[in-house]
């Protein structure tokens, strides 16, 4: 199993771009989510799903959307890219029950200048 | 609402002497404690998660948490570090029944010195 896959693994962006950050898992996990990482912030949660078709807020969504159309991914799109999105972005895949581990991928370092 | 605290953002130690990274939690109800590890460049994994029973877990790399429900801590251990152990880690909370979502700490960098 190739886990939890992230496209691409880095990107610079000029302000007010756009560009989609893939995200694919081969778990048959239900429950996906999107986490932004900045130095001394811990992770935050952009948006989560559970379940195709499913889609949630989390902490910080403001600026993002997202997709689930199957199981296996669950893209993050920044529609007009802002030096404030500068971040390195994790996806992630759990099964969902309380206490489930979560799979994450490797992350997408994305500068925006 | 949960919360996690990692008071260390950096813990500087020998190679081959103990280590202690510490986490404190928040949380009204019932909890579920994690540690996940990032290496370099890496995403994050599981080292050890505490559920219920015994309140001390042990991962299969020598490190350990104890769950201490009335000091609210979950703090991460272990006895001899190697270089090998230099990454970040972090703990992280949820709240038990149902799904619930996971609340991450700002993470403790851990660098092991030669």
């Amino acid at each position: 199993n190739a886990g939890v896959t992230q496209t691409p693994k880095f990107r610079i962006l000029k302000i007010g771009q756009s560009m989609t950050l893939q995200c694919t898992q081969d778990m048959n996990h239900n429950y996906m989510y999107w986490y932004r990482q900045d130095p001394g912030m811990g992770l935050k949660l952009i948006y989560y799903s559970v379940g195709a078709g499913i889609t949630d807020k989390g902490e910080v969504p403001n600026g993002y959307n997202v997709s689930r159309s199957t199981t296996e991914d669950f893209p993050l799109r920044l529609e007009l890219a802002a030096p404030s999105q500068t971040s390195v972005y994790f996806c992630a895949s759990s099964r969902g029950t309380s206490g489930a581990e979560q799979y994450f991928g490797p992350g997408t370092r994305l500068t925006v200048t | 609402a949960q919360s996690v605290t990692q008071l260390d953002s950096q813990v500087p130690v020998f190679e081959e002497a103990p280590v202690e990274l510490r986490c404190n939690y928040s949380s009204s109800v019932s909890v579920y404690l994690f540690w996940y590890v990032q290496y370099p460049n890496q995403g994050l994994q599981l080292l050890l998660k505490y559920l219920s029973g015994s309140t001390l877990v042990e991962s299969i790399n020598g490190f350990e948490a104890e769950f201490n429900k009335s000091q609210t801590s979950f703090h991460l251990r272990k006895p001899s570090v190697h270089i090998s152990d230099t990454a970040e880690y972090f703990c992280a909370v949820s709240e038990t029944g149902g799904y619930q979502k996971v609340t991450f700490g700002i993470g403790t960098k851990l660098q092991v010195i030669p």
